[in-house]
């Protein structure tokens, strides 16, 4: 079965450093992997998608990478903001197909 | 282009009580699964329909039960309610049933006392 752990369970920052959050997967026949940010009480809007034969994706401040056959991924924010807070999770895409496995997401706060 | 919807925004049920949630997936979409996510948890996946066909169950009772219908949207249906199923209830579209990018809708929040 299909295991996600997230470090760490949550981070504090002070505004405008570079940040890494660490996801990683015990089965690594996975489709793709995919962040997503969840504010409190809400849903999730994706971040990033990678798909399997991918070793990384981009978007803005964002870069994830992807290293499958070690079962694990980063998620690097840059120059983090205040508006960066909020808890992120990874979740991947295994042998069945449309099954998202979660991990239970890191909590970040980004202070002024 | 709508995004994915959910309704009611939130919800609250007593114990052994019925409850039906409802889902519009996004334009072009015809793949709808739902997830739980207990408080302080990530979601965990209930089921998946792809054209209107189950494509996928989790390790959840069948108290829980779904429907899509012809234009895509989907209920999820939980029966005999217990306190335990107090959670938020995501609805995520894609494509075409896998390898997809997943796109959540706001959720339900579901208490049941």
């Amino acid at each position: 079965k299909q295991e996600v752990t997230q470090i760490p369970a949550a981070l504090s920052v002070p505004e405008g450093e570079n940040l890494v959050l660490n996801c990683s997967f015990t089965d690594s026949a996975i489709y793709n992997l995919q962040w997503f940010r969840q504010d409190p009480g809400k849903g999730l809007t994706s971040l990033l998608l990678i798909q399997s034969s991918q070793r990384e994706q981009t978007s803005g401040r964002l870069n994830a990478s992807l290293d499958k056959s070690s079962g694990r991924s980063t998620l690097y924010i840059a120059a983090s903001q205040p508006g960066d807070s909020a808890t992120y999770l990874c979740a991947v895409e295994g042998s069945t197909l449309g099954r998202l496995y979660f991990g239970r997401g890191t909590q970040l706060t980004v202070w002024p | 282009e709508t995004g994915v919807t959910q309704s009611p925004t939130h919800l609250i049920k007593t114990r052994g009580q019925q409850v039906t949630l409802r889902c519009s997936s996004q334009s072009g979409h015809n793949t709808v699964s739902w997830y739980q996510q207990a408080l302080g948890q990530g979601p965990q996946f209930i089921f998946q329909y792809y054209r209107e066909e189950e494509n996928g169950r989790g390790n959840f009772p069948p108290r829980f039960s779904g429907l899509q219908f012809p234009n895509y949207s989907s209920e999820l249906n939980v029966n005999a309610l217990e306190l335990d199923d107090s959670a938020l209830y995501l609805c995520a579209s894609s494509l075409s049933g896998g390898k997809d990018e997943q796109y959540f809708g706001p959720g339900t929040r579901l208490t049941v006392t």
